[in-house]
């Protein structure tokens, strides 16, 4: 069965620190996965997805993902991160199935 | 343009009643899935439906069932509540294998 691993459960940054949030996924097919965050009371929302082509992907507000197919990653950056990123950010994974698995998600806290 | 919309926002329930949640999908789209997403996890994949039907189905019991209409608007409606479902529920909705949009979702507590 596909699975969706998120290992950094709870990230705490200063503002203007860098961020790398890990996401690892099961399935030796072809995948489409994503990036969703979710602002504190407001509903999920697309930060950036793959689904072909170059595996540096860019999305909004300054996040990249990088997909690495040799070790099933899809890891989540920024530079230079915001008090404003503070939310919930979840990587999920569409395999064969056509059903939209996610990781069990990262908190992250960006202090000023 | 509307997104998706979901109704209601909030909803109580005791154990062993039923419930109706309804989800609106964004103006284009014509496939909807539902998604439960308990306190402190990522949302789970409960059903998605196209055409009216039930196209694909997460490991959720019997008692959660759904339909979508010719407007393509859905809803979720699950039978003998228990403590355990309450979550937020989550619509999402997409045109062909284009991304997911998602709704605000809706809190159910059961007590």
């Amino acid at each position: 069965a596909q699975s969706v691993s998120q290992h950094n459960h709870h990230v705490i940054l200063s503002e203007a620190a860098s961020l790398e949030l890990g996401c690892n996924y099961s399935y030796g097919g072809t995948v489409n996965l994503f990036w969703y965050v979710q602002y504190p009371g407001q509903h999920l929302q697309l930060l950036l997805k793959y689904f072909s082509g170059d595996p540096l992907v860019k999305g909004i507000k300054g996040f990249e993902a990088e997909f690495i197919k040799s070790k099933f990653s899809f890891n989540l950056r920024k530079p230079s991160v915001q008090w404003s990123d503070t939310a919930e950010y979840f990587c999920a994974v569409i395999g064969n199935t056509d059903k939209l698995i996610f990781g069990t998600g990262t908190r992250l806290q960006v202090f000023p | 343009d509307a997104g998706v919309t979901q109704s209601p926002t909030h909803l109580i329930k005791t154990r062993g009643q039923q419930v109706t949640l309804r989800c609106s999908p964004k103006s284009g789209h014509d496939t909807v899935s539902w998604y439960q997403q308990a306190l402190g996890q990522g949302p789970q994949f409960i059903f998605q439906y196209y055409e009216e039907e039930e196209r694909q189905r997460g490991n959720f019991p019997d008692r959660f069932s759904g339909h979508q209409f010719p407007n393509y608007s859905s809803e979720l409606n699950v039978n003998a509540l228990l403590l355990g479902d309450s979550a937020l529920y989550l619509c999402a909705s997409r045109s062909g294998s284009d991304t997911q949009y998602f709704g605000p979702g809706t809190r159910l507590t059961v007590l």
